[in-house]
């Protein structure tokens, strides 16, 4: 099946740096790709969705001048956590849609966050 | 928030039929059932979905009731392996990309 990969697979850093995730669609083409953050023991919430070559579309809450989304290809979206702070530790996983809509969203395998 | 109801645990014997249920009395005409699992620290994994027909894949079963307020996921040799969240998700056909997760069934099978 489809294969969607995010990197890295698990990051530290300090508080008040910034930290970009990227998630790339290894086989086929994304138009559209979306960016979950899960918290320990909780479910997924959807933060963004991020269509090629156009802005990112922010879910209530989620601050886009913090969490930035660049889509600049069909296989590649970035996720940019800027001036981490703790709070932002979380599971910050990614999902594309194909080209060829078959009913089914690939996940890639999650970054893990920790920011001292 | 999810439109799904489903039980927080299960357990199932390895080798045994898991099945898992979900309710969902308000879905409407044009929404699809989707299930998802999520093994510990990993992405979630699309399983099956469908509309009002039962279907079938080499991972599992979905039993869809004919009023469509509730179905049934069966996975029918569980192994160890099947250890994980399972999420049951309705939406719009055509529109399933910003999925909205409910908590979901963690599934324990057992040996």
């Amino acid at each position: 099946g489809a294969v969607v990969s995010q990197h890295p697979s698990w990051v530290i850093c300090k508080s008040g740096t910034s930290v970009k995730i990227e998630c790339r669609s290894l086989d086929f083409q994304a138009t559209t790709m979306f960016w979950y953050r899960q918290f320990p023991k909780q479910s997924l919430m959807l933060m963004a969705t991020s269509n090629e070559g156009s802005k990112a579309t922010y879910e209530q809450g989620v601050e886009k001048d913090k969490f930035l989304i660049n889509h600049a290809s069909l296989t590649l979206s970035t996720l940019t956590v800027t001036s981490a702070h703790p709070e932002d530790s979380s599971f910050y996983i990614c999902s594309a849609m194909g080209l060829a809509n078959t009913g089914e969203l690939f996940f890639g395998e999650g970054s893990r966050l920790t920011v001292l | 928030d999810a439109k799904t109801t489903q039980p927080p645990s299960m357990d199932c014997a390895e080798g045994r039929a898991a099945n898992l249920p979900c309710n969902h009395s308000t879905i409407s005409g044009n929404e699809y059932v989707y299930w998802y699992r999520q093994i510990h620290s990993q992405g979630p994994q699309y399983i099956i979905h469908g509309l009002k027909n039962n279907e079938t894949n080499e991972m599992a079963s979905l039993i869809i009731t004919e009023d469509r307020k509730s179905s049934t996921l069966i996975l029918p040799h569980a192994t160890l392996r099947d250890t994980a969240v399972y999420y049951c998700i309705v939406t719009p056909g055509g529109s399933q990309g910003n999925l909205i997760f409910g908590k979901g069934t963690k599934l324990s099978v057992k040996p």
